[in-house]
């Protein structure tokens, strides 16, 4: 159980296209979704904060006009990149919070996003 | 935001001995600390976690201890074996959100 599956795993784009990410949680509901930012060899930066039918917290320094979140349903998040740049280049990796848990968190197999 | 930091940054130690893995945060607030193992190109996975009223949690050959007071916590793997070797990370949890630490390349040498 608790299986989080992200989509696409690899994306190559354009610079100037925007650039959708999905993140689902396939055998649980998820009140809370992460999105994290991973540049190679280095860690996860939260990038922001979605929680099912409200708008996502951004941390400082994300941009929300750049990076949308949308959260519709308990299982299903989605990241927009809008407007791509080579220095969005990155690993994209979501994570989910079962409504059941407080600590818990999965995460999904990530994103590599390439702007080309 | 929370601000945690991990150190070493990279570990290698001999199959069989024992690797230490330190982190400290920033905020009071961080009431819950979970580590995780990342392999090459896969996800992270949580090992081990502790909550900020227990003292040391043990499992199997992992364990964390929390200093509270200090505000630092610390991983522990004994009997270290090659499929050790990963990418460790420590995060403190503050008002529902995660804060990760650095990362610790650990390689266990066979």
């Amino acid at each position: 159980g608790a299986v989080v599956s992200q989509h696409p795993s690899w994306v190559i784009c354009k610079s100037g296209t925007s650039v959708k990410i999905e993140c689902r949680s396939l055998d649980f509901q998820a009140t809370t979704m992460f999105w994290y930012r991973q540049f190679p060899k280095q860690s996860l930066m939260l990038m922001a904060t979605s929680n099912e039918g409200s708008k996502a917290t951004y941390e400082q320094g994300v941009e929300k006009d750049k990076f949308l979140i949308n959260h519709a349903s308990l299982t299903l998040s989605t990241l927009t990149v809008t407007s791509a740049h080579p220095e969005d280049s990155s690993f994209y990796i979501c994570s989910a919070r079962p409504r059941a848990s407080v600590n818990e968190q999965f995460f999904g197999p990530g994103t590599r996003l390439t702007v080309l | 935001g929370e601000n945690v930091e991990q150190h070493p940054s990279t570990l290698s130690v001999q199959e069989g001995d024992s690797a230490v893995i330190k982190c400290t945060y920033s905020d009071s607030a961080s009431n819950y600390f979970p580590w995780y193992k990342q392999e090459l190109g896969k996800r992270p996975q949580l090992i081990i976690d502790i909550r900020s009223n227990v003292g040391e949690k043990k499992d199997q050959r992992i364990a964390v201890t929390l200093n509270k007071t200090a505000k630092h916590f610390s991983l522990h793997i004994t009997e270290t074996q090659p499929e050790d070797s990963a990418v460790y990370f420590c995060a403190a949890r503050v008002f529902n959100k995660f804060y990760f630490g650095s990362g610790t390349k650990l390689n266990v040498k066979p």
